[in-house]
């Protein structure tokens, strides 16, 4: 069974930095394209980024929203998935959620229950 | 303000037909896939459709969807109680937008 597991979010101060973490299990992990989604309290859903296989040199792409503050990186060997952030701003307030990506385009079949992100003073 | 554009609220009673339309333009919906996510309160988003009218596997077949240009639509047909949720379309975007772009979403009440 596919289960991604979002942990690390909670209560940060703005310009600070928090790192979230998304452990995959039941499948093949270094496979897949690994994608970051978040959601603000009572709105829709934003991408935020994605991190490409091995065999795509786990090249990395960014929501023009927090490209050049989050890091998206991966270790294939724990089956992790990580969001650095830093620089944070409130309006990054949100649940942030891991889903599995299947190839280049917006087909997420499985996502993590989330994990909430504050920022504020 | 999203790059794909849904009505925010959406509505129909028990068995009725019921459709939630997205739209783009020709650097998403006119030249890539569409996908839809349903999400029930409290929970993650699910895949519901994909590359514009493929339903996975334990998606009921009274979810349909459809493309036409640079718009997409989501039928729900005898529509069940269970059906109320935010529906979010997707899509690829080639311009400086993307590449991944969302709906706004559609808030479903079953009346």
């Amino acid at each position: 069974e596919v289960q991604l597991v979002e942990s690390g979010g909670g209560l940060v101060q703005p310009g600070g930095s928090l790192r979230l973490s998304c452990a995959a299990s039941g499948f093949t992990f270094s496979d897949h394209y690994m994608d970051w989604v978040r959601q603000a309290p009572g709105k829709g859903l934003e991408w935020v980024g994605r991190t490409r296989n091995k065999a795509n040199s786990y090249t990395t792409e960014y929501a023009a929203s927090v490209k050049g503050r989050f890091t998206i990186s991966r270790d294939d060997s724990k089956n992790s998935l990580y969001l650095q952030m830093n620089s944070l701003k409130t309006e990054d307030t949100a649940v942030y959620y891991c889903a599995r990506s299947r190839g280049s385009y917006p087909h997420f079949d499985y996502w993590g229950q989330g994990t909430l992100v504050t920022v504020s003073s | 303000q999203s790059v794909l554009t849904q009505p925010p609220s959406a509505s129909g009673t028990p068995g009725q037909r019921v459709t939630i339309s997205c739209s783009g333009s020709s650097s998403n919906i006119g030249s890539n896939y569409v996908y839809w996510y349903q999400q029930l309160p409290g929970t993650a988003p699910k895949l519901l459709i994909y590359r514009n009218n493929q339903r996975p596997s334990g998606v009921p077949d009274r979810f349909s969807g459809s493309k036409s240009g640079t718009s997409a639509s989501l039928a729900i047909s005898g529509l069940r109680s269970e059906d109320e949720a935010d529906y979010y379309c997707a899509a690829w975007d080639d311009s400086l937008s993307g590449p991944v772009v969302f709906g706004g979403g559609t808030k479903l009440t079953v009346l």
